[in-house]
């Protein structure tokens, strides 16, 4: 496609529940990120992909959080056991280099945990 | 670690009139910043980006901005605001590093009145 996918655009889960939010980055492009944005916040930094190897995680908040992306290509942000303070925007975006420059975000999955 | 401070976290304009969004970072070295607009419900865009070339930088929709290293800022403008400009502003600095990530300020709100 033309831009970053996100999806589900939306989700709702009940706290303890697990998710998985996918981003389809824009094809060829080397490295992936995952933000998080709370409501009234800005962006903040989860994790970052150079093709399959994950570089730096140092942005998750905790152990049930966990991404993948196994072929260098679609990438999988997982949340375990949910709780409210998850509850934010997650963005995906991607950059054709090595480096941040030239990103492109997706418009995000919107998390919601009751 | 490289951070940056958005001055006012909301902005109110009349259409026609000019904007100013204010900007300052930390950073013990020549920063890459950039500006990023985020409209309701829609992905993040960049609206330009400062890497070290001219000092003033034009970026798209009739925005500049001009980095100034004595001051440590990066202030946005625009000669005239249009309705169509309302919408959420963040300054941005890239973290060295692996993937060269994005380190967001926390936003400006841009209300555009009448």
């Amino acid at each position: 496609g033309a831009g970053v996918s996100q999806s589900p655009r939306y989700k709702v889960a009940k706290r303890g529940q697990d998710v998985a939010l996918r981003c389809d980055p824009i094809s060829g492009h080397v490295s992936l990120f995952w933000y998080q944005q709370a409501l009234g916040q800005g962006p903040e930094f989860l994790t970052y992909f150079q093709n399959e190897a994950q570089l730096d995680k140092s942005g998750l908040p905790s152990d049930r959080f966990f991404a993948e992306r196994p072929e260098g290509s679609v990438s999988t942000l997982k949340i375990q056991r949910t709780q409210q303070e998850d509850s934010a925007v997650y963005l995906c975006a991607s950059s054709p280099g090595q480096g941040g420059y030239g990103y492109t975000f997706g418009s995000g999955t919107r998390l919601t945990v009751v | 670690a490289q951070s940056v401070t958005q001055l006012d976290s909301h902005v109110s304009v009349s259409e026609g009139t000019p904007v100013l969004l204010r900007c300052n970072y930390s950073s013990s070295y020549s920063p890459s910043l950039f500006w990023y607009v985020q409209h309701p419900n829609k992905g993040l865009q960049l609206l330009l980006k400062y890497t070290s070339a001219a000092t003033l930088v034009k970026g798209i929709n009739g925005f500049e901005a001009e980095f100034k290293k004595s001051e440590t800022s990066f202030h946005l403008t625009k000669p005239s605001a249009h309705m169509s400009d309302a919408a959420e502003y963040f300054c941005v600095v890239s973290e060295t590093g692996r993937g060269n990530k994005l380190v967001f300020g926390a936003g400006t709100i841009l209300r555009v009145k009448s």
